[in-house]
């Protein structure tokens, strides 16, 4: 079964200053999408950006980004100019490319503060 | 707003209860998640339905059921409730939920129960 690891329970970050979230991840397939949801207080899942493992390239939204390491099962988030309300939980997801219906396997999640 | 709508957003009942969740998928969805958020468990999925049939099962306790209506809602019975079931219910829909996972599940506000 797949898993997905967030090794940091707790990121802190100034306002205007970037911040990395890192995700690893296990899985014996080759074809899969991984996925950033924020959770901000109000408890809502919102999709903050996605990438198809066949992409070389990194997927950017705006002023979030990846960085994806296919070798290394790593898939960590960058995020630029810090504002207060990124201030949130981010979950990193994976989910298989396999026919069928795989639902969205989740790490534990990192908390992100963000000073003012 | 993701366009998902679940109701009621809090809950609160006692041991040995039964309660239902409801979920209203976007607007052409046909494939509906539920996931739990609780704090030692983090977020899992626990049943899948498309177009009114089951389509993949997770970590799901007996004691819960669920089904998809033709009008496309979808229920979450929990029953003999204890007081481990106390978490964040999510649902999430999308598009077709069929094969590939490339397709993004929107998800709504939450149900928030508390089993006392």
């Amino acid at each position: 079964a797949q898993t997905v690891t967030q090794s940091q329970p707790e990121m802190s970050v100034q306002e205007a200053e970037t911040v990395t979230l890192s995700c690893t991840y296990d899985t014996s397939e080759s074809d899969y999408y991984l996925f950033w949801y924020k959770q901000p207080p109000s408890r809502q899942m919102i999709l903050v950006i996605r990438q198809e493992a066949y992409k070389q390239q990194n997927a950017t939204e705006n002023r979030f980004s990846v960085n994806f390491q296919k070798a290394a099962k790593s898939f960590s988030l960058k995020i630029s100019d810090s504002q207060l309300g990124d201030a949130a939980m981010y979950f990193c997801a994976y989910r298989s490319d396999l026919s069928g219906n795989t639902p969205l396997v989740f790490g534990k999640g990192t908390r992100l503060s963000v000073i003012a | 707003d993701s366009g998902v709508t679940q109701t009621p957003k809090h809950l609160i009942t006692a041991t040995g209860q039964r309660v239902t969740l409801r979920c209203s998928p976007r607007s052409g969805d046909l494939s509906v998640y539920w996931y739990q958020q609780s704090l030692d468990q983090g977020l899992q999925f626990l049943i899948q339905y498309y177009n009114g049939e089951e389509r993949a099962k997770g970590n799901i306790l007996e004691r819960f059921s669920a089904q998809q209506f033709p009008d496309l809602h979808s229920e979450l019975n929990l029953s003999s409730l204890e007081l481990g079931d106390s978490a964040l219910y999510f649902c999430a829909s999308s598009l077709r939920g069929g094969a590939g996972g490339w397709e993004t599940q929107y998800f709504g506000p939450g149900t928030r129960l508390l089993v006392l």
